[in-house]
């Protein structure tokens, strides 16, 4: 157990589909974020929270949009995806500057 | 601009000894991290080294060399269970990690 949940951990969108996925850490950590990880390709940062805050927005498409209601929980909404948005979305907490806690992620297919 | 190298499939046997190099090219260093994947799972943390040397947790060790870029993730006494990817993985500025594409070992009977 990491510590870190994420879901739900599959998920299958229409292109004009609006859905959410939810991540929840109980590790009393102060920073969040959201990574993409493509086959093929290195583990990608999409944005990073501390205390609530967005510092990093990693040139990510307005398609997507983050939201941080609190230290425990994040948000990743999603719009009018793309097939090429197919991935495993990873949510990681820590304290800031210390090593990073993975959730299990969110497989998403977009059709 | 960042770069982080690591080969991307390495095979070893079982009870041998396995090293996996990451080598980085990053605007500003604050520390160099290792994690394991095993698929289908979350990365999980293995070593973080900001200072040049070795650091060593049981079975796993961790080199950095910070005038040369350079990393290894030493791995002794294969296991089975330690067939998974190995990710390298630099801080820069502020608290962001860029990854390396990952090394993939698998290691064989």
């Amino acid at each position: 157990e990491t510590g870190v949940t994420q879901t739900p951990r599959h998920l299958v969108m229409g292109m004009t589909n609006k859905k959410s996925l939810k991540c929840e850490q109980h590790l009393g950590h102060n920073a969040m974020y959201w990574y993409k990880q493509s086959a093929k390709k290195p583990l990608e940062l999409m944005f990073v929270y501390s205390l609530e805050e967005r510092v990093e927005n990693n040139s990510v498409p307005s398609r997507f949009s983050p939201e941080c209601p609190n230290s425990s929980h994040l948000f990743l909404h999603l719009h009018t995806l793309q097939p090429e948005d197919s991935a495993l979305y990873l949510c990681a907490s820590s304290q800031w500057g210390a090593e990073q806690f993975f959730g299990p992620g969110t497989r998403l297919t977009v059709l | 601009g960042q770069n982080i190298d690591q080969p991307t499939e390495m095979t070893a046997t079982e009870g041998a000894i396995v090293q996996i190099n990451c080598t980085y090219q990053t605007s500003g260093f604050n520390g160099l991290f290792w994690y394991q994947q095993h698929a289908g799972e979350a990365p999980t943390f293995l070593s973080y080294n900001v200072l040049d040397g070795l650091e060593e947790k049981g079975r796993f060790s961790s080199f950095l060399s910070r005038s040369k870029g350079y990393s290894y993730l030493l791995l002794k006494e294969l296991q089975m269970k330690d067939s998974a990817s190995y990710l390298c993985a630099v801080k820069a500025a502020g608290n962001k990690l860029t990854f390396g594409g990952g090394t993939r070992v698998l290691v064989k009977p």
